[in-house]
């Protein structure tokens, strides 16, 4: 069964720093991973989708990284502001098509 | 299109009562799931259906739920009787085709009191 992880757990940091944010999964046999973020009270948000033949997607000031081999994944996260204080979730897909989540990384940027 | 539309968005309910959670997917999606979100265990998924029909209902907790799809645009997620155990965020997510890129709805907030 695969197992997803994400460190840190939180984050705090000032506003304009440049952060990343690690995800790691245990059975590598995956077609794809997908970052999401979530708002207090809020539902997810897909904010972006890697394809096993990609290494990297980026759209706007976020960018994600793909390495099968060593089970790990990154997002990044450039000149971040107050409005990315959020919680980052992973998913991997298992057996198929159901979505294993990471416990999420809750992230505080201060003004 | 809306995206996923979940309701009620909170529901309180006594021990004991049947609870009724609705779920309408994206239009064109033929993957429907049904998620739960606590604070110990994260998100977990309970049941997901292809072309309304169910797949795995094997993260289901409980006899005490259920799940339905009569028709491509619709799905609800029951519990009968309802436990205070039960409290928690559900949330519906749907995708075009086999993995491809999952949409989650807002979500019930659900607590038994």
């Amino acid at each position: 069964k695969q197992e997803v992880t994400q460190i840190p757990a939180a984050l705090s940091v000032p506003e304009g720093e440049n952060l990343v944010l690690n995800c790691s999964f245990t059975d590598s046999a995956i077609y794809n991973l997908q970052w999401f973020r979530q708002d207090p009270g809020k539902g997810l948000t897909s904010l972006l989708l890697i394809q096993s033949s990609q290494r990297e997607q980026t759209s706007g000031r976020l960018n994600a990284s793909l390495d099968k081999s060593s089970g790990r994944s990154t997002l990044y996260i450039a000149a971040s502001q107050p409005g990315d204080s959020a919680t980052y979730l992973c998913a991997v897909p298992w057996a198929g098509n159901m979505l294993t989540f990471g416990g999420g990384t809750r992230l505080m940027v201060k003004p | 299109d809306a995206g996923v539309i979940q309701s009620p968005r909170h529901e309180v309910t006594e021990m004991g009562q049947e609870v009724t959670l609705r779920c309408k997917p994206i239009s064109g999606h033929d993957y429907l799931f049904w998620y739960r979100q606590t604070m110990m265990r994260g998100l977990e998924l309970l049941i997901y259906f292809n072309n309304n029909v169910p797949i795995d209902d094997s993260g289901m907790p409980e006899d005490r739920f259920s799940a339905k799809m009569p028709n491509a645009s619709f799905s609800t997620l029951k519990i009968q009787p309802s436990e205070p155990r039960d409290s928690a965020v559900y949330f519906c997510a749907s995708t075009r085709s086999s993995g491809a890129e999952a949409f989650f709805g807002q979500g019930t907030r659900l607590t038994v009191v």
